[in-house]
């Protein structure tokens, strides 16, 4: 596609429940981060994929957060055992270039309320 | 945890004036970036502007960046209403890992009244 897409927009989750979160980067590129945005607040660091190898995990917030790109396009990031306090907006982002150091082109966006 | 810290938190102006926002951060940075976002949307890339460099102009917008202060503006000249929307800077910096990670600031949310 043209840009990045994310599915679902929109998850309503009850507490303790799992959810998953899907990026679809724009073709090509070779990383790939993850973002988390609270309301008012900027986006906060998740996880970054150089490819399929994920080089950097150190804001996720927890064990229940896990991230994958297993072919190196299509990243899915699972929230295990939700809790309100992961009610946020997370963002994916792509990059041509690798470790960052360019433009990041962001998705829409996935709103996840945890009731 | 967020690095940079963007001036005003709010600002609202009439169209056609100039709006300036400002950013401070902490660490030494490869690169700083400026996003704009409309509510509920996702971050649109403005511009970017290097360590080595001292002022980039795009369009309407017009950044510096004094890397002795760690701070960085970004101006809108003839604001237009579309101009609503939260801008965010974003700061590139190596923290000894494989990612340079691009670190955002707190936003300042703009109003252009039409």
């Amino acid at each position: 596609g043209a840009g990045v897409s994310q599915s679902p927009r929109y998850k309503v989750a009850k507490r303790g429940q799992d959810v998953a979160l899907r990026c679809d980067p724009i073709s090509g590129h070779v990383s790939l981060f993850w973002y988390q945005q609270a309301l008012g607040q900027g986006p906060e660091f998740l996880t970054y994929f150089q490819n399929e190898a994920q080089l950097d995990k150190s804001g996720l917030p927890s064990d229940r957060f896990f991230a994958e790109r297993p072919e190196g396009s299509v990243s899915t990031l699972k929230i295990q055992r939700t809790q309100q306090e992961d009610s946020a907006v997370y963002l994916c982002a792509s990059s041509l270039e690798a470790g960052g150091t360019g433009e990041l082109f962001f998705g829409e966006g996935s709103r996840l309320t945890v009731l | 945890s967020q690095q940079g810290e963007e001036d005003p938190q709010a600002l609202s102006i009439q169209e056609g004036e100039n709006a300036t926002m400002n950013c401070s951060y902490k660490t030494s940075i490869n690169n700083l970036q400026w996003y704009r976002q409309n509510s509920g949307r996702g971050l649109v890339h403005l511009i970017l502007i290097r360590s080595n460099e001292r002022e980039k102009h795009s369009g309407r917008l017009r950044v510096t960046l004094d890397t002795s202060k760690k701070s960085s503006s970004l101006l809108i000249t003839a604001s237009r209403a579309a101009d609503t929307a939260s801008y965010f800077c974003a700061t590139l910096s190596n923290y000894g890992g494989a990612t340079n990670k691009l670190i955002f600031g707190t936003g300042t949310l703009l109003a252009v009244q039409p």
